[in-house]
């Protein structure tokens, strides 16, 4: 069974401009989260979707990202503008249909190193 | 102070040692526990989830400690593949979302 999947593996672009990062999901998993750890911290909740639907946005940091999944499939995190403070890496993981045992492990995939200048 | 607190070590132990960690949650409706490995520059693999009644997987045993808060990791006759970082995450009842601890970074010397 293929793991979560994410594009780019590195990506570095310079302050004001705009990247988006890819996640595919486990197959047959609703759930999907985004993560983001920076320099020296621990990793950190964004977001959770659950099909379609944004579950759950309280760890967005601002308006300048935009997570998006159309069709329940992949999902999308854009960052416009980026700033220098956006510099981490970002970790979408997937996991099955609701939260009984065992169903609530989440699979990260290899994350996007993302470089702000 | 942080939900999930780890000692960030490192911890550099011989081979065949036995090591323990422990992490400390703050919030009592945490409902779920896991220890995940994370090797350098790669993603969080699970490594085991934590039960009330403790569980062992091997060389490795959880345990958990709700009236104090606390999860306990301890390897067993270490090895040289072991070297990683350890991260104890929380999840809360009513939530999805995965609280992380620092991690706490062993090394296991030949």
């Amino acid at each position: 069974e293929a793991g979560v999947t994410q594009f780019p593996s590195h990506s570095v672009i310079e302050k004001g401009q705009t990247v988006t990062l890819r996640c595919d999901p486990i197959s047959g998993h609703d759930n999907l989260y985004w993560y983001r750890r920076v320099m020296g911290k621990e990793i950190k909740f964004l977001l959770h979707f659950v099909k379609e639907s944004k579950q759950d946005e309280s760890g967005m940091p601002n308006n300048r990202f935009l997570a998006e999944r159309t069709g329940g499939t992949y999902s999308t995190l854009k960052v416009q503008p980026a700033e220098l403070e956006d510099s981490g890496v970002y970790f979408c993981a997937s996991s099955p249909p609701g939260l009984a045992g065992g169903t609530d492990t989440q699979y990260f995939g290899p994350g996007t190193r993302l470089t702000v200048l | 102070r942080k939900e999930v607190e780890q000692d960030p070590g490192p911890f550099n132990v011989p081979e065949g040692a036995t090591v323990a960690f422990n992490c400390t949650y703050s919030n009592s409706a945490s409902q779920s526990f896991f220890w995940y490995r994370q090797d350098c520059r790669k993603e969080p693999k699970l490594l085991m989830s934590v039960y009330s009644s403790g569980n062992e997987d091997g060389r490795f045993t959880a345990q958990l400690n709700r009236a104090s808060q606390y999860i306990s990791l301890l390897i067993r006759d270490s090895k040289l593949s072991d070297s990683a970082t350890y991260l104890c995450v929380v999840r809360s009842s009513g939530t999805y979302k995965y609280i992380f601890g620092t991690g706490t970074r062993l090394k296991v010397l030949a």
